[in-house]
């Protein structure tokens, strides 16, 4: 079966550069979830996309900034970045807001 | 708001043996559970989930029942096998919004010993 699909799966920045953390959802799937793992710590909830519109918010830090497209699709975007957002980004997806979650690889980020 | 607390890891086992991780939460309202294992190096894989009380999830060996009396929902298996070495993470759903975002419990590391 298809899975969720988060592109890339690596990605090493700068300090102060931008990255852009890219998500597909399974087919069919309407709402896209994102959230940020630490080292060693459970995942933190992002912010949320219901049918293509921003649902609900979460610790996101005013420098990033998401958006979820026609196809479903979701990015993340992540700007000015700080040694501290370096962590494992997931995306997840579900068939409405209210079912279960189903979570992508995740993207690991390295800021140096 | 609400909460997941798990217990502390790591859990060292050897194989074969009864496997016991609990799982309390604190919510209000009637929020669904779930139980997600990472497997080194990989994403979050949703191992069960149980929507009401009294509910039991259930797969690959593994139960947990949706104790509402208790807050509980704590994970159980008969017997492990090494290739359940992971990181058990408990979760409910948090329906104060449209969607549900997931509030995660720390996290328990299980390694399990030939």
């Amino acid at each position: 079966a298809a899975g969720v699909i988060q592109s890339p799966r690596h990605l090493i920045k700068e300090k102060r550069e931008t990255a852009t953390l890219k998500c597909y959802p399974i087919p069919r799937h309407d709402t896209v979830y994102w959230y940020q793992q630490g080292p060693g710590q459970d995942p933190q909830f992002l912010i949320s996309f219901y049918e293509k519109m921003q649902s609900d918010k979460g610790s996101i830090p005013d420098r990033f900034s998401a958006q979820q497209f026609s196809d479903y699709h979701s990015e993340l975007n992540m700007s000015s970045l700080e040694l501290g957002d370096s962590a494992l980004y997931f995306c997840a997806s579900s068939l409405g807001g209210r079912e279960t979650q189903y979570f992508g690889p995740g993207t690991r980020l390295l800021v140096l | 708001g609400d909460s997941v607390t798990q217990m502390e890891g790591p859990v060292t086992l050897s194989e074969e043996a009864f496997l016991t991780i609990n799982c309390t939460y604190t919510a209000t309202g009637y929020p669904s559970l779930f139980w997600y294992v990472q497997y080194p190096g990989e994403g979050l894989q949703l191992l069960l989930k149980a929507t009401k009380a009294d509910d039991k999830g259930s797969n690959k060996g593994f139960e947990a029942t949706y104790r509402k009396e208790t807050t509980s929902f704590h994970l159980e298996k008969g017997s492990v096998q090494v290739s359940d070495s992971a990181v058990y993470f408990c979760a409910l759903s948090d329906r104060d919004g449209a969607t549900n975002k997931l509030i995660f419990g720390t996290g328990t590391l299980l390694a399990v010993q030939p």
